[in-house]
């Protein structure tokens, strides 16, 4: 079946540092690519998507590539603040249908220190 | 433009009684959700909503999980009788298939502890 697989976390970096995320898949056809993000007491966000072989998704300094021939979603940022600390999860939704359900990876803590 | 709404955002009982679980989604949006969250993983689905008719409960248990849309609105999710296993935060969200590339938006959550 359809899965996602994300890099173990906790991720520690210091204010300012560079970001790195990883989201591998694997699914039949063409699906969807999203990153959520849960910030602490609060319900999940959408962060950014990609819904297409070779497309970005941008939002808040964050950005991922839709890769196919490595099945990867990895998620990247120059610049960490403090305020970025949170949960991230990758998820697809399947090709097929629009509302199709999500499917997540386990999600990965990211705290940022000053 | 009002979220997905969910009450309570917390509840605790103890093993074999009954829980409800409460969801108002976004305004228009046809299509909901309710997403089992277990500490450390990520949401899993337990049933899709087209309007009040179901569209998918593979994942449900169905000897103890139930859920309804009636009037294709609000929704409501209960457990009958609660496990030990079953202390999660179960989220709702709801989509418009129409718009929005199919979107889905997140309430806050319901934490259940099952003591």
């Amino acid at each position: 079946g359809n899965s996602v697989t994300q890099m173990e976390g906790p991720v520690t970096l210091s204010e300012e540092a560079f970001l790195t995320i990883n989201c591998t898949y694997t699914a039949t056809g063409y699906p969807s690519l999203f990153w959520y993000v849960q910030y602490p007491g609060e319900g999940l966000q959408l962060l950014l998507k990609a819904t297409k072989a070779d497309d970005k998704g941008s939002n808040k300094g964050f950005e991922a590539t839709y890769r196919k021939e490595t099945t990867s979603f990895h998620l990247e940022k120059g610049s960490v603040q403090v305020s970025d600390s949170a949960v991230y999860f990758c998820a697809l939704r399947e090709s097929s249908s629009n509302t199709g359900k999500l499917i997540f990876g386990q999600g990965t803590t990211l705290q940022v220190k000053p | 433009e009002a979220g997905v709404a969910q009450s309570p955002r917390y509840k605790i009982i103890e093993k074999r009684q009954s829980v409800a679980f409460w969801c108002n989604p976004i305004s228009g949006h046809a299509t909901l959700y309710w997403y089992q969250q277990i500490l450390g993983q990520g949401p899993k689905l337990l049933i899709q909503f087209q309007n009040n008719g179901v569209v998918d409960d593979s994942q449900l248990p169905k000897d103890r999980f139930s859920a309804e849309r009636l009037k294709g609105v609000d929704s409501t999710l209960k457990i009958q009788p609660a496990k030990l296993e079953d202390s999660a935060v179960y989220l709702c969200a709801s989509t418009n298939p129409t718009s929005g590339g199919g979107t889905q938006y997140f309430g806050p959550g319901t934490r259940l502890l099952v003591l």
